[in-house]
């Protein structure tokens, strides 16, 4: 079974521009969340959609936004860079089914910000 | 969620048992311990998970103590492909997917 996949890998924009971030998840799984991760705050969670909703959000101003679609596969939308953002964003799938839920994590997207 | 605590960092020689430990003390009765680890600048790897019981499978032993207070990940064999940040999250049943990661153990594989 193919794992979770994650496009673009590397991806270069300036300030103030916008960007797009695509996660497919693990083929059965309906739960997608995105993380940032950063060398100053670590590992941290964005949000999650479930059945094209929004079903948990972290501490993130509402430039970060998300969306998922019908086939499950889910995009991320940054807008009004700023140079913080420079990070790794991750994607994460599981069935979203809750008890023992185990998340599998894509590679990642790395976005730098000049 | 629960806070967890792990040493920054920990050595260990190839061929020997990696003994990671993290602390819990405030974990609730349904909060699940999970470990994760990440190779440098990839996606973190689900290692293992238990609630109470320690648990094995093909990569590592999960022992949590009676009390649910801390527990140990064990990787049996080590190798240098082990070498990565290790990180112990408590995580409560009803919120699967918002994982809270501590900044981990860096284990540091040597020959």
């Amino acid at each position: 079974k193919a794992g979770v996949t994650q496009t673009p890998r590397y991806l270069i924009k300036t300030r103030g521009q916008q960007v797009t971030l695509s996660c497919s998840p693990i083929s059965g799984h309906r739960s997608v969340s995105w993380y940032q991760q950063t060398p100053g705050q670590g590992l941290q969670f964005l949000f999650e959609y479930f059945s094209e909703t929004q079903r948990n959000k972290g501490n993130f101003p509402g430039r970060f936004s998300g969306r998922q679609f019908s086939n499950s596969r889910s995009e991320m939308n940054v807008s009004t860079l700023e140079l913080g953002d420079s990070a790794l964003y991750l994607c994460a799938s599981s069935l979203g089914q809750g008890v023992r839920e185990t998340q599998y994590f894509g590679p990642g997207t790395r976005l730098l910000v000049l | 969620d629960a806070k967890t605590t792990q040493p920054p960092s920990m050595d260990c020689a190839e061929g020997r048992a990696a003994n990671l430990p993290c602390n819990h003390s405030t974990i609730s009765g349904n909060e699940y311990v999970y470990w994760y680890r990440q190779i440098h600048s990839q996606g973190p790897q689900y290692i293992i998970h238990g609630l109470k019981n320690n648990e094995t499978n093909e990569m590592a032993s999960l022992i949590i103590t009676e009390d649910r207070k801390s527990s140990t990940l064990i990787l049996p064999h080590a190798t240098l492909r082990d070498t990565a940040v290790y990180y112990c999250i408590v995580k409560p049943t009803g919120t699967a997917s918002k994982l809270t990661f501590g900044t981990g153990t860096r284990l540091q594989v040597t020959l």
